[in-house]
């Protein structure tokens, strides 16, 4: 079955770099979602967006921004990086937020700032 | 704001043996969803099993099984027949019903020895 798909999987950048990070949810899918895992920390919520609309927003910076497009993919930009942003992003897909469907995650994305 | 706790940083089971993972949380609301997803070294994020909180029945996956207290604010992910693959650290989720967020707890490490 198709799963989530993140690109790249790995990114290494320096600090006040910018960086994308690129998902592309399981097809049929229309909901999406982006988290931030810490070295050894929890998963955090930062937004989520269906139908191409931001549906709710976490603890995600201002330098951070994110998009959903037409074919339901979805992109998180971030600015002017810093150290802490080291971390693996995730990314989650779902078939209708409405019925707080399930949520199935993409492999991740680990992102270095030096 | 909900928050799940996972009292047990690690645990261990001997191969072929049963084990059970606690999970507390607290919220205020009655609809709700209950989850716990699997993190093995690949840090990829698998959903194990999911709880609908209107549901008095216990949810089962195969091996997977949870016992849910709902008026406990409990929910524990019993393991059984503890194979060397189900090594992994284990997060218990929350989700508000209508929400989009996922809040985690802080994981517990399983280690399945042979």
């Amino acid at each position: 079955a198709a799963g989530v798909i993140q690109s790249p999987r790995h990114l290494i950048k320096e600090k006040r770099e910018t960086a994308t990070l690129k998902c592309y949810p399981i097809p049929r899918h229309d909901t999406v979602y982006w988290y931030q895992q810490g070295p050894g920390q929890d998963p955090q919520f930062l937004i989520s967006f269906y139908e191409k609309m931001q549906s709710d927003k976490g603890s995600i910076p201002d330098r951070f921004s994110a998009q959903q497009f037409s074919d339901y993919h979805s992109e998180l930009n971030m600015s002017s990086l810093e150290l802490g942003d080291s971390a693996l992003y995730f990314c989650a897909s779902s078939l209708d937020s409405t019925s707080t469907d399930t949520q199935y995650f993409g492999p991740g994305t680990r992102l270095t700032v030096l | 704001a909900q928050t799940v706790t996972q009292s047990q940083p690690e645990m261990s089971v001997q191969e072929a043996e049963t084990v059970t993972l606690s999970c507390t949380y607290d919220t205020s609301e009655s609809d709700y969803y209950l989850f716990w997803y699997k993190q093995p070294p690949s840090r990829q994020m698998i959903l194990v099993i999911r709880q609908e909180a209107y549901k008095q029945q216990n949810a089962t996956e195969n091996r997977f099984s949870v016992n849910f207290q709902k008026a406990a604010k409990s929910f524990s992910l019993k393991i059984s027949d503890s194979q060397l693959g189900d090594a992994a650290m284990y997060f218990c989720a929350y989700m508000q019903g209508g929400s989009e967020k996922l809040v985690f707890g802080k994981g517990m490490k399983l280690t399945v020895n042979p």
